[in-house]
């Protein structure tokens, strides 16, 4: 799979958009964006995912470049519960392990 | 909806001991992954199963083995327990089959593993 990365923390203030950047230059024709989140201690919760288009959710959007290699993932109203750290996933999508690394530790304050 | 279960929740062994963790994935899921995460770690892909067969593995100690049963719940064993194994463990699932499009994977809230 290919290698992501993502700055290591971010701020964003409770109500404003989050924008969170990923760069995976590297991504290959088959293989997707997977967005994932872990709340402190919890398991990894799935968020959103997409191949070339762009992808909304009730909990975000994914903008994918054009060329598919970088994305945002983009939290349209932040509060205080979307605290947490933010993993960028490239994986082909066919039921191989996700690997968790280099996540952007996201802080929401009030 | 049904979620993953994992169990037990907290776990606490001493050194050299046997634990077994147990994973129940999402209903008619057919593939099992387990992680493990450290304290401040990013959670580490330890091996997945697919259809009771082992799809991929990843940094498994050999002492640890798993497997995954006929109603497709996984089981995790450790054995001879070290106190570098005190961790959260994660299990997750996913519908891999039948050529599915939508294969994310949800995961459990773990079982958080002490060895003392």
């Amino acid at each position: 799979d290919a290698k992501t990365t993502q700055p290591p923390s971010m701020d964003c203030a409770e109500g404003r958009a989050a924008n969170l950047p990923c760069n995976h230059s590297t991504i290959s024709g088959n293989e997707y964006v997977y967005w994932y989140r872990q709340i402190h201690s919890q398991g990894p919760q799935y968020i959103i995912h997409g191949l070339k288009n762009n992808e909304t959710n009730e909990m975000a959007s994914l903008i994918i470049t054009e060329d598919r290699k970088s994305s945002t993932l983009i939290l349209p109203h932040a509060t205080l519960r979307d605290t947490a750290v933010y993993y960028c996933i490239v994986r082909i999508n066919a039921g191989n392990m996700l690997t968790f690394g280099g996540g952007t530790r996201l802080m929401v304050k009030p | 909806a049904a979620g993953v279960i994992q169990s037990p929740r907290h776990l606490i062994k001493e050194k050299r001991e046997t634990a077994t963790l147990k994973c129940y994935p999402i209903p008619r899921h057919d593939t099992v992954y387990w992680y493990q995460q450290g304290p401040g770690q990013d959670p580490q892909f330890l091996i997945s199963f697919y259809e009771k067969m082992q799809s991929d593995k990843g940094s498994i100690p050999d002492r640890f083995s798993a497997q995954q049963f006929s109603d497709y719940h996984s089981e995790l064993n450790m054995s001879s327990l070290e106190l570098g194994d005190s961790a959260l463990y994660f299990c997750a699932s996913s519908s891999w089959g039948w050529g599915q499009v939508n294969t994310e994977a949800f995961f459990g809230q773990g079982t958080r593993l002490t060895v003392v």
